[in-house]
């Protein structure tokens, strides 16, 4: 069965430095997603991104992050500075079609220190 | 802004037996998708049923059924015959027009041998 998956599993940084986030969404998706699930916390909506370009983002979304998808299968989240506060689990995820069930990745854990 | 209550912190069940988890919601939409997703501890995010509002017919699958009212923006999860597999947080999620989904604190199922 198709599904969708991310890398790493675990990343530790810095504080102040850059990180990507990777992800190969299921094949035929079209729509694709961020989330993020500070520990202990709602998970929380941050951007999704359709036809090479955001579609909508959340005002977490802020200028430290930035999404793109550099070839035809993978969706990267790039935090250019990272904070404290951005330590949580980072989940992907893809649909085919706006309104239908969204597929999650196993996450990315980030921790920032 | 639409919001997604999960009033219960945690349930416990007993084997075998039917638990109720509850979620209601606020939205002035009147067109909008309702999603029950589980994770278990290795945190990623499952879906487990999904809901049109436009459809009366309530959602089933397998051993996992929804209430779903409507007025009362109420979608309630009942698990039938639970299993120690089914142990897990709980999540009642609502996409919006954008097709974000919005997230409720989530609902952690004990199962008792």
């Amino acid at each position: 069965e198709p599904e969708v998956t991310q890398t790493p599993s675990h990343q530790v940084t810095q504080m102040g430095q850059e990180v990507i986030l990777r992800c190969v969404p299921i094949s035929n998706h079209l729509y694709f997603y961020w989330y993020r699930q500070i520990l202990g916390q709602k998970v929380e909506f941050l951007v999704s991104f359709y036809n090479n370009e955001i579609s909508e983002k959340s005002e977490i979304f802020d200028d430290q992050f930035s999404v793109e998808r550099p070839d035809g299968s993978n969706f990267t989240l790039k935090i250019r500075s990272t904070k404290l506060e951005d330590s949580a689990m980072y989940f992907c995820a893809s649909t085919q079609s706006d309104g239908y069930e969204q597929y999650f990745g196993p996450g990315t854990r980030l921790t920032v220190t | 802004a639409q919001t997604v209550t999960q009033s219960q912190p945690e349930m416990s069940v007993q084997e075998a037996e039917t638990v109720t988890l509850s979620c209601t919601y606020d939205t002035s939409e009147s067109d909008y998708y309702l999603f029950w997703y589980k994770q278990p501890p290795s945190r990623q995010m499952i879906l487990v049923i999904r809901q049109e509002a436009y459809k009366q017919q309530n959602a089933t699958e397998n051993r996992f059924s929804v209430n779903f009212q409507k007025a009362a923006k109420s979608f309630s999860l009942k698990i039938s015959d639970s299993q120690l597999g089914d142990a897990a947080m709980y999540f009642c999620a609502f996409m919006d027009s954008n097709y974000q989904l919005i997230w409720g604190a989530g609902t952690k199922l004990i199962i008792k041998p």
